[in-house]
């Protein structure tokens, strides 16, 4: 299978702290990216990493990648309410495709 | 500039049906991308179609079918129901550019098998 999986499956935090949520690959990639979607709803795009990037910060959002170890995380700095949703990673393998991650769903208690 | 709409939102089947789901992609963008989302359970690929062709398919049975039209707006047919079809089915669009970039979302359609 070349789904990926996330850690943890559930995360619950209070408003305010950070949360972070690890993505774990089994094949050769040329990016990474996160997604959020709210509770069944479309899939919102959020970060897109490259390969060659190791670190790429988009305002609350920090995303790091170890190519070596075949892995990423995703840290959401001072987590407000409105970030409860559920998370994936994504990634794109070259032809054109995104195989998607098993989800974190992140509830952040106001 | 609107984003993907997919219709119908929302729809019921009985087990031995079948059922076609429609997407139209961003206007400019050629590739449309078919996602299954069992509840609770991640996306899994169902097929990707590019300039009309279909480019890649997922590990689905045959009953799951498609096209894309001229105007790039893409169809997805299941064909003989059954109840481990029941889903969220999403579609994605992107411009053709040869990368795997960003994926652009639409509400999805929400099929129950009964």
């Amino acid at each position: 299978s070349q789904q990926g999986e996330e850690d943890p499956q559930a995360l619950s935090i209070q408003e305010g702290e950070n949360a972070t949520m690890n993505c774990s690959y089994k094949t050769s990639i040329n990016n990474l990216q996160w997604y959020r979607q709210n509770s069944g709803r479309g899939l919102v795009h959020l970060i897109l990493i490259r390969s060659n990037e190791r670190e790429k910060h988009s305002g609350r959002l920090r995303v790091t990648l170890d190519t070596s170890k075949k892995s990423s995380s995703l840290l959401i700095t001072a987590s407000r309410a409105a970030d409860t949703a559920s998370y994936f990673c994504a990634f794109g393998t070259g032809a054109n495709n995104l195989f998607f991650g098993t989800g974190t769903r992140l509830t952040v208690i106001p | 500039e609107a984003g993907v709409t997919q219709s119908p939102t929302h729809l019921i089947k009985t087990r031995g049906q079948q059922v076609t789901l429609r997407c139209s992609p961003i206007s400019g963008h050629t590739s449309v991308y078919w996602y299954q989302q069992a509840l609770g359970l991640g996306l899994q690929f169902l097929l990707w179609y590019d300039e009309g062709e279909e480019r890649n398919r997922g590990n689905f049975p045959p009953r799951f079918s498609g096209r894309q039209f001229p105007n790039y707006s893409s169809e997805l047919n299941v064909n003989a129901l059954e109840l481990e079809d029941s889903a969220l089915y999403l579609c994605a669009s992107s411009p053709s550019n040869g990368n795997t970039g960003e994926l652009f979302f639409g509400e999805g359609s929400r099929l129950t098998v009964l």
